[in-house]
């Protein structure tokens, strides 16, 4: 099976900006949660998806938004960017059944300038 | 209460040594603790994970204890080698909930 794939790989935007990643889960899964990740703060938990609805959400400012399509693919947008949303953006899937096991994809990495 | 405390944020070891990086929980409902390694570039990747109705899992040359009355939980590497070198995440959920991870530990092996 195909892993989580993520695109783009990279991208650089300035402040103010808004930008989309998108993620593609392992088929078969239902669930795609996304995660923050910085130096300083480290993992942090941004929204999970479920057949295409919102099942958690982390503490992120409402700049921070996501949706799930019926082909469980997932987006993440951000909105007037900030210099600290600079990180790597990570995509995980799970089957979404249960205590699942996430795999991670490689990572969207933002700079904002 | 749904903190997941890691330590130590780095570690040292010779080949073949014993790499042991621990965590500590707070919220007893969580009942999945995953450690992930993650190399640079790459996104985190599983390794090995436990369930609290056991108090050890071992996976070639890892192991984890779970002691579920300290609330902790410990990654044991065996025979640590070079290619080890990464940063480990220990994690903790609840079903269907969010991964809370630790902070990470660095772990660098030198032959």
């Amino acid at each position: 099976k195909a892993g989580v794939t993520q695109t783009p790989r990279y991208l650089i935007k300035t402040r103010g900006q808004q930008v989309t990643l998108s993620c593609s889960p392992i088929s078969g899964h239902r669930s795609v949660s996304w995660y923050q990740q910085t130096p300083g703060q480290g993992l942090q938990f941004l929204f999970e998806y479920f057949s295409e609805t919102q099942r958690n959400k982390g503490n992120f400012p409402g700049r921070f938004s996501g949706r799930q399509f019926s082909n469980s693919r997932s987006e993440m947008n951000v909105s007037t960017l900030e210099l600290g949303d600079s990180a790597l953006y990570l995509c995980a899937s799970s089957p979404g059944t249960g205590i699942d096991t996430q795999y991670f994809g490689p990572g969207t990495r933002l700079t904002v300038l | 209460q749904q903190q997941v405390k890691q330590s130590p944020q780095s570690l040292i070891v010779q080949k073949g040594g014993i790499s042991i990086i621990n965590c500590a929980y707070e919220n007893t409902a969580f009942d999945y603790f995953p450690w992930y390694q993650q190399f640079p570039g790459k996104g985190p990747a599983l390794l090995i994970a436990i369930r609290p109705d056991v108090s050890e899992k071992k996976e070639g040359r890892f192991t984890i204890s779970f002691n579920k009355s300290a609330k902790q939980f410990s990654l044991h590497i065996m025979d640590s080698q070079p290619g080890d070198s990464a940063t480990y995440f220990c994690a903790a959920s609840k079903k269907t909930d969010k991964l809370i991870f630790g902070t990470g530990t660095r772990l660098q092996v030198f032959p």
